[in-house]
């Protein structure tokens, strides 16, 4: 089963709103990572956050992590339609063999509309 | 600069026939890469890593395998294909802050 799990599946907003994406996840981690995929297109990194953090920002973007409950939020200010793609968790389930594995969730796409 | 290339992007081939995919980082040395896949809408499920020359490790047992000929080259190949290897195939290479992914490729069994 995925280690990720992405809530909501799909999110449509207008332009000039905020985006809010959440991530469950099932096991302890070390890291939790947040990455955007344009349709067809390979996986852009976006932000990392450490178990120890609670929050995060980049830009727009803002990353928040809640160890006890096993979640995580990203958060999009001021949409634009360059925005709309699909975003995707992942965490570390281990490191084991020389080094860390990644689990991704199933993903939110966002469409952002003009 | 370091960059990771992903060949070819897009591919079409016949039940029944093989297939070699490669994946080359640039930039760095002993990275630690991976393979994972994509189906239509879904998440990506982890294939094959690696963290040095001949050195593979297998997350699911399937009709694929992977091979690490080189420090910066990592391949993903079948002998035979089935239609359910269909799907997006990408490369990553694991740097401190996260993936770096490769632009992947569309394969599609007929």
């Amino acid at each position: 089963s995925q280690q990720g799990e992405e809530d909501p599946q799909a999110l449509s907003i207008q332009e000039g709103e905020n985006a809010t994406m959440n991530c469950s996840y099932k096991t302890s981690i070390n890291n939790l990572q947040w990455y955007r995929q344009n349709s067809g297109r390979g996986l852009v990194h976006l932000i990392l956050i450490r178990s120890n953090e609670r929050e995060k920002h980049s830009g727009r973007l803002r990353v928040t992590l809640d160890t006890s409950k096993k979640s995580s939020s990203l958060l999009i200010t001021a949409s634009r339609a360059a925005d709309t793609a699909s975003y995707f968790c992942a965490t570390d389930v281990g490191y084991t063999s020389g080094t860390y594995k990644y689990i991704f969730g199933t993903g939110t796409r966002l469409k952002v509309l003009a | 600069s370091q960059t990771i290339h992903q060949w070819p992007a897009t591919l079409v081939q016949p039940v029944g026939s093989p297939l070699s995919l490669e994946c080359t980082v640039e930039g760095t040395s002993n990275p630690n890469l991976y393979w994972y896949r994509q189906a239509a809408g879904r998440g990506l499920q982890l294939l094959f890593y690696s963290i040095g020359i001949g050195q593979i490790s297998s997350e699911v047992p399937q009709n694929l395998s992977a091979s690490r000929p080189q420090d910066r080259q990592f391949i993903l190949s079948s002998k035979k294909l089935l239609l359910s290897d269909s799907g997006f195939y990408l490369c990553a290479w694991n740097r401190d802050h996260g993936y770096t992914f490769g632009s992947g490729t569309r394969l599609t069994v007929v």
